[in-house]
């Protein structure tokens, strides 16, 4: 079957470093993606990754393993405004999306 | 820039009864998508067109119906709702269906009592 694991929650520091890991399985795949979420909002686009490695965008990264099914966001520097939902889908061989629960993440001050 | 636009924002309907939710995009994407969010759950697809005239079912199709009559427009029926459909209904919308990047709208908040 077509499964995203990643965790439900984390907490971290203001201005500190968060790693967020997502693993999936998927029938055949074609990218990984990050989207970000604010409560009651609607999902942004963050990231996409296809090939194996680190894509930094500013305060963001995102690192892929596909030989492993992994992937991990990671957000350096912090802020408040960092708090939210961090959406991990992996695309499989028909080209749709298949979508982890979420990790909220709550920044404290 | 309007990008994605979905109506009503909220609703709450009584069971049994019909529902369509609005979804126009102004962006001449052709691939459109409507997804639905429960709390605890990913998002799960309901329907998907790849381009405008066809449409396709995604992982959770039942009690659902979609049309793609033109680029813009992808409407999302409940033909009788139940209790069970309460939930967070958002349309997105990208470029080609190999594109990756969604574009959401911000949402339709349905309560079916």
């Amino acid at each position: 079957g077509q499964n995203i694991d990643q965790p439900t929650e984390m907490t971290a520091t203001e201005g500190a470093i968060v790693q967020i890991n997502c693993t999936y399985q998927t029938s055949g795949f074609n990218g990984l993606f990050w989207y970000q979420q604010h409560a009651g909002e609607a999902p942004t686009f963050l990231s996409y990754n296809v090939l194996d490695g680190l894509e930094e965008k500013g305060r963001f990264s995102s690192f892929l393993s596909r030989s492993k099914g992994y992937s991990y966001l990671l957000l350096k520097e912090l802020q408040m405004k960092d708090s939210a939902s961090y959406l991990c889908a992996a695309r499989d061989s028909n080209y749709q999306l298949i979508w982890g629960a979420g990790t909220k993440l709550i920044i404290k001050p | 820039i309007a990008g994605i636009t979905q109506a009503p924002t909220s609703q709450i309907l009584a069971a049994g009864r019909r529902m369509t939710l609005r979804c126009t995009q102004d962006m001449r994407h052709n691939a459109m998508y409507w997804y639905r969010q429960d709390l605890g759950l990913g998002l799960r697809l309901i329907h998907y067109s790849n381009t405008a005239g066809t449409t396709g079912k995604g992982e959770v199709p039942d009690g659902y119906s979609v049309s793609r009559a033109n680029t813009d427009d992808f409407p999302l029926t409940l033909a009788s709702a139940v209790p069970s459909q309460t939930s967070v209904y958002f349309c997105a919308s990208s470029a080609l269906v190999e594109t990756g990047e969604l574009f959401f709208g911000e949402g339709s908040r349905l309560t079916v009592l």
